[in-house]
Order: structure tokens, then sequence, then C-alpha cells
């Protein structure tokens, strides 16, 4: 099947600084989409992206649709603490309407 | 209504019992999905319902039987689960036209078998 990178794993940052993650993959996607979950609760969507170069922001977060519809990253600036959980990239890849392929996650720390 | 409910939040069962999992949404979304979640592990698919009928099953036991009683409604059937099916149980929901890969989660059913 298909497999999304998503890298980092983890991160620890101070409060008030900005965080990248990204996602890529060795195949064409369609759609991209990111999503947070927090201990114990399902993945909430906070961002969908539909078209290769398409910049997108959701109050302090930006994702981007790679050019080449290979990747995809998410930026948060500013952090806060309520920021704090597991952040997963999916994809739509060509072909596979309604079928999501999911990055590993990153987990994200917090710290005041 | 933006929301997915989910019910029971938490289950344990035992590896002969019979329980179910039920899901409903009221965002006339046609495309309910079933997943399996692990700790620290991304959701798997495992079926998808497209205007109330199977579409997806990705080769998933027969011990995990869905239904879609209603365009509403989603329901996992669970019987003679193993230890390993220990996990989170997420429903999503999305469009069938237009943003159709937006998924919509649930806050899932933690389930425990013993």
């Amino acid at each position: 099947g298909q497999q999304l990178n998503q890298s980092p794993q983890s991160m620890f940052i101070q409060e008030g600084e900005d965080v990248s993650m990204n996602c890529t993959s060795s195949s064409i996607f369609n759609t991209w989409l990111w999503y947070k979950q927090d201990p114990g609760e399902g993945p909430v969507l906070l961002i969908a992206l539909y078209k290769a170069g398409e910049l997108t922001s959701n109050g302090r977060l930006t994702a981007q649709f790679g050019i080449t519809r290979k990747d995809s990253f998410l930026n948060i600036s500013a952090s806060i603490p309520s920021d704090v959980g597991i952040y997963f990239c999916a994809g739509q890849p060509s072909g596979s309407a309604r079928q999501l392929t999911f990055g590993s996650g990153t987990q994200l720390t917090v710290l005041p | 209504d933006t929301e997915v409910t989910q019910t029971p939040k938490h289950l344990v069962m035992g590896m002969t019992n019979k329980k179910s999992l039920k899901c409903e949404q009221h965002m006339g979304h046609r495309a309910m999905y079933w997943y399996k979640q692990k700790a620290k592990k991304p959701p798997e698919l495992m079926f998808v319902y497209s205007y109330e009928k199977l579409s997806i099953n990705e080769s998933v036991p027969s011990r995990f039987s869905p239904e879609c009683p209603n365009s509403s409604l989603l329901n996992l059937h669970l019987h003679a689960l193993q230890p390993e099916d220990s996990a989170l149980y997420l429903c999503a929901s999305s469009p069938m036209v237009g943003r159709y890969n937006e998924q919509f989660f649930g806050p899932g059913t933690r389930l425990t078998v013993l």
C-alpha cells in the first residue's frame, strides 16, 4: 500500500516557538489533510488541501500542498500549551477515493 | 450539528461475549467508516459504507461485523474477540460529493478484551 513518511516523530518546544512538520510520499496524492488528536479522543480535522501549491491557514496553523503533489507541511506559529497532542497527516492517493493513507504522526510537547 | 457521536466510550468484554459499538452523525454524510487505532499509531481503516452499502472491507476478521441501519447510524458488532483486538475504535463520516475526503471522526470507543 501507499506509505507516508511523517517527520519529525516527536518534538519538544518552548511555549511561543514556531513548529514545522511535514509528510512526504513516493506517489501522487490528490488531497492532503492535517489532523490533531488529543489523548483518548478522536482526530480533529485542522486543514484540508486540494490543489498543488495551495497554502491554507486556520488561525495559527498554516499548511501547504506541495507542488509535486507528493508532500505537505504544517506550521504552527507561537505555540501554546493546548497545542500538545499528536498531529497526523493524511492523504488520498490518486485512484483511491475515500481511502485515506495516514502518516505515523508527530507527537508535540510544548514546555512552559 | 457537526458532531459524530459514539457509544459506549469504554467497553470491557470477555472473549466469549457479544457486544456492539454504535456511531451516529447528523451532518447528512452518506459515507461512514470504522477505524481501529492502537496506542501511538495512526488509525487503520476497517470498513467503508457508501449510501448505506458496504463498499470497502479491509480484510477484517469475521468476528467484526459492521451494519449500517440507516444514513445516520453505523454499528460494529463484536463476537469472540481476542485480546489483541483491544484498541480505540473510531467512527468517521464524510460527504459523498464535493469535499468527500474530509472525514470527521467521533471520540472513539476504548475497547479492552480480557
